[in-house]
């Protein structure tokens, strides 16, 4: 079964400074799909940014990025120009592609502090 | 746009009781997933439908069964409820079973069994 770790349980980030979120994940699979969700105190699950494995090129939006190393099974996310909007809980997601399922890490507390 | 519409947002149900959430998923998406959101918790996959059909099945407990009808709406039943299955309950929905699919989430049903 695929895992995914989230070491960092809460992070804090002066406004406007970058901060980068760590996720590590474990699995068998050559091809696969790796996300950030962003969920700010409303709860609603917002997709951040997507990565797909058999893609070296690290995926970029607007202030977020990714450094996604495949053989290290490594895929952080950088948020530059930190914004106060940006507080919130932030999951690295695993999936197989198609219908399957997201795998969850435990999540990262981001606060801005103005 | 349209979203992923859930009903009804909140539900208090009492030891025991049954309960029945409902998904509609963003016009002329084909595929449902359910989500449990324990309180402060990370999301966990329950089970997936594509055309009508169950495709992937995560940590489902037995006495929750799902389905999705031919308008693609989908329902999540949850019999002999138990304190612990108070939680956030996310439906997301995404289109085909393209390599990639983008999941899009509602803004999920709050159950609170008493």
């Amino acid at each position: 079964a695929q895992t995914v770790t989230q070491s960092q349980p809460e992070m804090s980030v002066q406004e406007a400074e970058t901060v980068t979120l760590s996720c590590t994940y474990d699995t068998s699979e050559s091809d696969y799909y790796l996300f950030w969700y962003k969920q700010p105190p409303s709860r609603q699950m917002i997709l951040v940014i997507r990565q797909e494995a058999y893609k070296q090129q690290n995926a970029t939006e607007n202030r977020f990025s990714v450094n996604f190393q495949k053989a290290a099974k490594s895929f952080s996310l950088k948020i530059s120009d930190s914004q106060l909007g940006d507080a919130a809980m932030y999951f690295c997601a695993y999936s197989g592609g198609g219908a399957d399922g997201l795998t969850f890490g435990k999540g990262t507390h981001l606060i801005i502090q103005p | 746009a349209a979203g992923v519409i859930q009903s009804p947002r909140h539900l208090i149900k009492e030891k025991r009781e049954t309960a029945t959430l409902k998904c509609y998923p963003i016009p002329r998406h084909d595929t449902v997933y359910w989500y449990q959101q324990g309180p402060g918790q990370d999301p966990q996959f329950l089970i997936s439908f594509y055309e009508k059909m169950q495709s992937d099945k995560g940590s489902i407990p037995d006495r929750f069964s799902a389905q999705q009808f031919s308008d693609y709406h989908s329902e999540l039943n949850m019999s002999s409820l138990e304190l612990g299955d108070s939680a956030l309950y996310f439906c997301a929905s995404s289109s085909g079973l393209a390599a990639y699919n983008e999941q899009f989430f509602g803004p999920g049903t709050r159950l609170t069994v008493l």
